[in-house]
């Protein structure tokens, strides 16, 4: 299995503020990495595949860098609807044994 | 825009086999493109991909659950379905069904349901 290991648990911003949030892989999964953002009660939303391609209708403000094993997700400039639970998840293994992060939680500081 | 809605019991009893319907509105579930999963969510806590299933028939479960685990589809009624035999207290979660990509990424999720095991 793909262990995926997320940093920091979490993370203090002030709104206006850059957050970088990171995502490791415990083996090469190349590009095939998403990102979601999941709100208290609500389900997770798709940010981000393929480590880099914003999924429809995410803001430009978002953005996914990496490949094989280390992976960034950067918000440029946090807005208050940006304050949320952030995972990644590897898709990379056939069959499929597909693995989330422990997610990172972004909070207001 | 698709959509999906799960649909089931909110309370199991211990040993007994959960049992929930994901129903998908808005687009095909026999669409050759896309396989449609099953995910959990402990109380407080991360995400476990449980299994998915093609319009075929065809499955792939998680191999830490393939023994609980059995998703079945019913595209006449645009439908699929997760079993999860002899539950203890340790499946009680939130159940979201979701609907892959072609790459395995999930871009389009149901509300989600908790479904509690207790006596």
């Amino acid at each position: 299995e793909v262990v995926m290991t997320q940093s920091p648990a979490t993370l203090s911003v002030s709104p206006g503020e850059r957050a970088t949030l990171s995502c490791r892989a415990s083996q090469s999964v190349s590009s095939n990495l998403a990102w979601y953002q999941q709100k208290p009660g609500q389900s997770p939303r798709l940010l981000i595949y393929g480590a880099s391609t914003r999924a429809t209708g995410i803001p430009a403000r978002f953005s996914g860098t990496g490949s094989g094993t280390e992976f960034t997700l950067t918000i440029s400039s946090l807005q208050s609807e940006d304050f949320a639970v952030y995972y990644c998840q590897q898709y990379n293994n056939w069959p499929p044994a597909l693995t989330f992060g422990g997610g990172t939680r972004v909070e207001i500081e | 825009q698709v959509q999906l809605q799960e649909s089931g019991p909110g309370l199991v009893k211990p040993s007994q086999t959960l049992s929930l319907t994901c129903t998908v509105s808005g687009g095909s579930i026999s669409s050759g493109n896309y396989y449609w999963s099953w995910i959990r969510q402990h109380p407080g806590k991360g995400l476990e991909w449980i299994g998915y299933i093609y319009y075929s028939g065809t499955t792939y479960y998680n191999p830490s659950l393939k023994s609980q685990v059995t998703i079945s589809v019913d595209t006449s009624k645009k439908q699929f379905s997760l079993k999860l035999s002899s539950v203890t207290a340790a499946d009680t979660a939130v159940y979201y069904c979701a609907r892959n990509s072609g790459y395995d990424y999930f871009d389009y999720w149901g509300q989600g349901t908790l479904v509690t095991v207790s006596s």
